[in-house]
């Protein structure tokens, strides 16, 4: 029972660079989202997918891009990397909005 | 939109201690989240409660709609307990996504 697969789980880039992290659940659940850790901050939402074919901006959106791409995947897309994108993030999923909550293991990165 | 506070930010306890930690928010919700971060940075939801109180094993959570606040209590401590507590609750109170606190950092002492 894998319930939230996010990948990779360490990454350094160097500023500048692109990346996609993956994020993919097998619990058939309707919402998925992008959260980033930063240290003595809460987890902040960067963007979330309510359904299928629907995303939208969180708290925190800029630099950033998402694709749900079928139920299961939902991706984070940094352009352009910046050191401010150093972060811990988590990918989440839920049957809806407010709804117990799954958690991928996480990603860290560094951006030099 | 609604505010998520925690406290204490940090808490030591010996082993077998009872532990409290809290949480209150600003707007009145439908159901309030604890999670636990494990040291290796994992994540698990422990509790979704909206009135009462819940158990699991040795965790206990209970609310107070009225006074819009929580508590996460942990009877008989391990070393094992020892993780960052996070409350959360959502954005627009009956509705809407999740906004977290900042964490309680638990520490048991063997």
């Amino acid at each position: 029972n894998a319930g939230v697969t996010q990948t990779p789980k360490f990454q350094v880039l160097k500023t500048g660079q692109s990346m996609t992290l993956q994020c993919a659940q097998d619990m058939n659940h309707n919402s998925m989202y992008w959260y980033r850790q930063d240290p003595g901050m809460g987890l902040r939402l960067i963007y979330y997918s309510a359904s299928e074919g629907t995303t939208d901006k969180g708290e925190v959106p800029n630099g950033y891009n998402v694709s749900r791409l079928n139920k299961r995947e939902f991706s984070l897309r940094l352009e352009s990397a910046a050191p401010s994108q150093t972060s811990v993030y988590f990918c989440a999923s839920s049957a809806g909005q407010g709804l117990g909550y799954t958690f991928g293991s996480g990603t860290r990165l560094t951006v030099v | 939109k609604n505010e998520v506070e925690q406290s204490p930010q940090n808490l030591t306890a010996q082993e077998g201690e009872f532990i409290t930690i809290n949480c209150s928010y600003s707007v009145g919700i439908s159901a309030l989240h604890w999670l636990q971060q494990h040291p290796g940075g994992g994540i698990v939801s422990l509790f979704m409660l909206s009135s009462g109180k819940k158990k699991h094993g040795r965790l206990i959570a209970t609310i107070n709609i009225q006074e819009k606040h929580s508590s996460l209590h942990i009877t008989a401590s391990h070393p094992r307990d020892s993780a960052v507590y996070i409350c959360a609750a959502p954005e627009g109170g009956s509705q809407g996504n999740l906004i977290f606190g900042k964490g309680t950092k638990l520490s048991v002492k063997p």
